[in-house]
């Protein structure tokens, strides 16, 4: 079974710009979590989707942005990019009914200049 | 709210040492615990997890218990490797929000050969 894959796995953009991470869950997991993970402040939630709704948010301003297809494919967008916003941003998918494993993919790093 | 406070790093151990990185947690009712390790490039991957207290989660010679009274979820290994050289992360969830989890900061652990 193929696990989560993220793309794209790095990038660098500048300030005031936008990017889109996408990722894509373990297949049949109708669950994709995305976290921030910075050396500073650790491991953040951003939000959960499932079944193309956001079910959960965490405490980010609304430049940072998310959808999911019907494939529970994900993306993630963000906004007027800030030097605040370089870090590995790392998305999950899980089972439904599980008692809440997350599976990481390899995350996608994000250099703002 | 939830919190999850994991002993400070870095740790640098000998092969063969014993481990133990503690891990305590704030939160209310009964969450599911979980430990994740990060190795270096590469996302989180689950290494063992506990559902209701006094569980205690094992894998690959790790080891943890869920301890209610006392809010905690230690991980031991009785004799590390090299190769367990690695990000350890503390988590925490609960079943009815379980696509978002709550992380402590993380704990490197170096092991010498």
């Amino acid at each position: 079974k193929a696990g989560v894959t993220q793309t794209p796995r790095y990038l660098i953009k500048t300030r005031g710009q936008q990017v889109t991470l996408s990722c894509s869950p373990i297949s049949g997991h109708r669950s994709v979590s995305w976290y921030q993970q910075t050396p500073g402040q650790g491991l953040q939630f951003l939000f959960e989707y499932f079944s193309e709704t956001q079910r959960n948010k965490g405490n980010f301003p609304g430049r940072f942005s998310g959808r999911q297809f019907s494939n529970s494919r994900s993306e993630m967008n963000v906004s007027t990019l800030e030097l605040g916003d370089s870090a590995l941003y790392l998305c999950a998918s899980m089972q439904q009914g599980s008692t809440g494993e997350l599976f990481f993919g390899e995350g996608s790093r994000l250099t703002v200049l | 709210g939830n919190s999850v406070t994991q002993m400070e790093g870095p740790v640098t151990l000998s092969e063969e040492a014993f481990l133990t990185i503690n891990c305590t947690y704030t939160a209310t009712g009964y969450p599911s615990l979980f430990w994740y390790v990060q190795y270096p490039g590469e996302g989180l991957q689950l290494l063992l997890k506990a559902t209701k207290a006094d569980d205690k989660g094992s894998n690959k010679g790790f080891e943890a218990t869920y301890r209610k009274e006392t809010t905690s979820f230690h991980l031991e290994k009785g004799s590390v490797q090299v190769s367990d050289s690695a990000v350890y992360f503390c988590a925490l969830t609960y079943n009815t929000n379980a696509g978002k989890s709550t992380f402590g900061d993380g704990t490197t652990l170096t092991v010498k050969p």
